[in-house]
């Protein structure tokens, strides 16, 4: 069964620094993987969406990267401003199945 | 073009009531997911439904839940005799292709079921 992991599962920085997040899972045989904000007592904004073919894709000052093989994708995100602080998801979607597999988040704060 | 909507958004029933939570995808979509949220925890798949049919519940707790997604109106998720235990954050997903390809779902603002 796939798991998903992030780490760290807290961060806070100041204001301007530049910052990556971390997800790994178990099953290499995915279709795509997701990253995913979500503010408090609010749904899933998704931010960017990487085919299991794609390495890498970028939007803004976000910039994911995947590497199957070792079952690893990061975040990066770029100059962090305070409207950053959310939670960042990770989810991974199997070669078979309908569900993604969901991480526990990274809880971000930047503080101005 | 409206976003995934779901209501009621907070949620608050007795142990041994029923709670009925509705999604309405997105126009266009007819892919509908249920996820849950419990406290501290990542969001878990609950089912997978198309117009009329359910394809994928393997997530779903065996007893007290069901779900269904008729030709007309929202899907329902629906708890029966409710325990505290099922205090959590239901989300509802939506997709306008095959639940197999590359899409994106978009997912909805959520359920808050607190149950007393």
């Amino acid at each position: 069964k796939q798991e998903v992991t992030q780490i760290p599962a807290a961060l806070s920085v100041p204001e301007g620094e530049n910052l990556v997040l971390n997800c790994s899972f178990t099953d290499s045989a995915i279709y795509n993987l997701q990253w995913f904000r979500q503010d408090p007592g609010k749904g899933l904004t998704s931010l960017l969406l990487i085919q299991s073919s794609q390495r890498e894709q970028t939007s803004g000052r976000l910039n994911a990267s995947l590497d199957k093989s070792s079952g690893r994708s990061t975040l990066y995100i770029a100059a962090s401003q305070p409207g950053d602080s959310a939670t960042y998801l990770c989810a991974v979607r199997s070669n078979t199945g309908n569900q993604f597999y969901f991480g526990t988040g990274t809880s971000l704060t930047v503080i101005p | 073009n409206a976003g995934v909507m779901q209501n009621p958004r907070h949620l608050v029933r007795r142990r041994g009531q029923e709670a009925r939570l509705r999604c309405s995808p997105m126009k266009g979509h007819s892919h509908v997911y249920w996820y849950r949220q419990l406290p501290e925890e990542g969001l878990k798949f609950m089912v997978y439904l198309q117009k009329e049919n359910i394809i994928d519940e393997s997530g779903m707790p065996k007893e007290r839940f069901s779900a269904e997604f008729p030709k007309e109106g929202p899907s329902i998720l629906r708890i029966q005799q409710v325990v505290r235990g099922d205090s959590a954050a239901y989300f509802c997903a939506s997709s306008p292709l095959a639940g197999t390809g590359g899409e994106t779902q978009y997912f909805g603002p959520g359920t808050r079921l607190l149950v007393l």
